[in-house]
């Protein structure tokens, strides 16, 4: 069984830039959400993608875009990008959006903003 | 108040110890609890999830759940230096069945 990959494993981008982090979920899982874990803190949810549709949104501006895939792949998109973007960008992948359904997570992709 | 809140830490334990970590939730309609694990620069691994009160047990791991209180807790038998790590609670509310919201972790560490 495949886990959840993401690439790439470390970025560093400078203020106004735009960049594009992609995730390949665990063999099997249709649902993929995507969180970001600035140092120190627990990461916080941005989005999830449900068969190719956005299944909900946590607090982030909309300069944070994203896409899923037919075969559940997804990306992440950060435009104008900000110093506070810095961050662990984190993917986990899930079978269907229950509750109760445990989210799997990849290594993430450090990014550093200059 | 924080929507998941734990203690940070750090928790020192004696190896061979019982190591407790303890989180609070504040929304009540709140279904499912996970526990993950994070070593320093990996990524969250997740090694407990509880869905109803009471206990659940997984090898040396105990997840504990007391909705009234609003309580989740995990116990670490005959802690180990690999289980040196930050903990991190995590909730899935009803309704909004999709998002995990995190604690900030608690520091647990495991002295030979």
């Amino acid at each position: 069984e495949t886990g959840v990959t993401q690439s790439p494993t470390h970025l560093i981008k400078t203020r106004g830039q735009q960049v594009t982090l992609r995730c390949s979920s665990q063999s099997g899982h249709n649902t993929v959400s995507w969180y970001q874990q600035a140092l120190g803190q627990g990461p916080q949810f941005i989005f999830q993608y449900y068969r190719e549709e956005e299944n909900g949104r946590g607090n982030f501006p909309p300069r944070f875009s994203g896409l899923q895939f037919p075969n559940y792949s997804s990306e992440l998109n950060v435009n104008a990008l900000e110093l506070d973007d810095s961050a662990l960008y984190l993917c986990a992948s899930s079978l269907g959006t229950g509750g109760g359904q445990p989210q799997h997570f990849g290594d993430g992709t450090r990014l550093s903003i200059l | 108040q924080k929507e998941v809140e734990q203690n940070s830490g750090p928790l020192s334990v004696p190896e061979g110890a019982i190591a407790s970590l303890n989180c609070t939730y504040s929304d009540r309609v709140s279904q499912s609890f996970f526990w993950y694990r994070q070593y320093s620069g990996k990524s969250p691994e997740l090694i407990m999830s509880i869905y109803s009160n009471g206990d659940k047990e997984d090898g040396r791991f105990t997840a504990q759940l007391n909705k009234a209180s609003q309580y989740v807790s995990l116990l670490i038998r005959d802690s180990q230096p690999s289980d040196s790590a930050t903990y991190l609670c995590a909730v899935i509310r009803g309704g909004s069945n999709y998002k995990l919201t995190f604690g900030k972790g608690t520091l647990l560490t495991v002295n030979p």
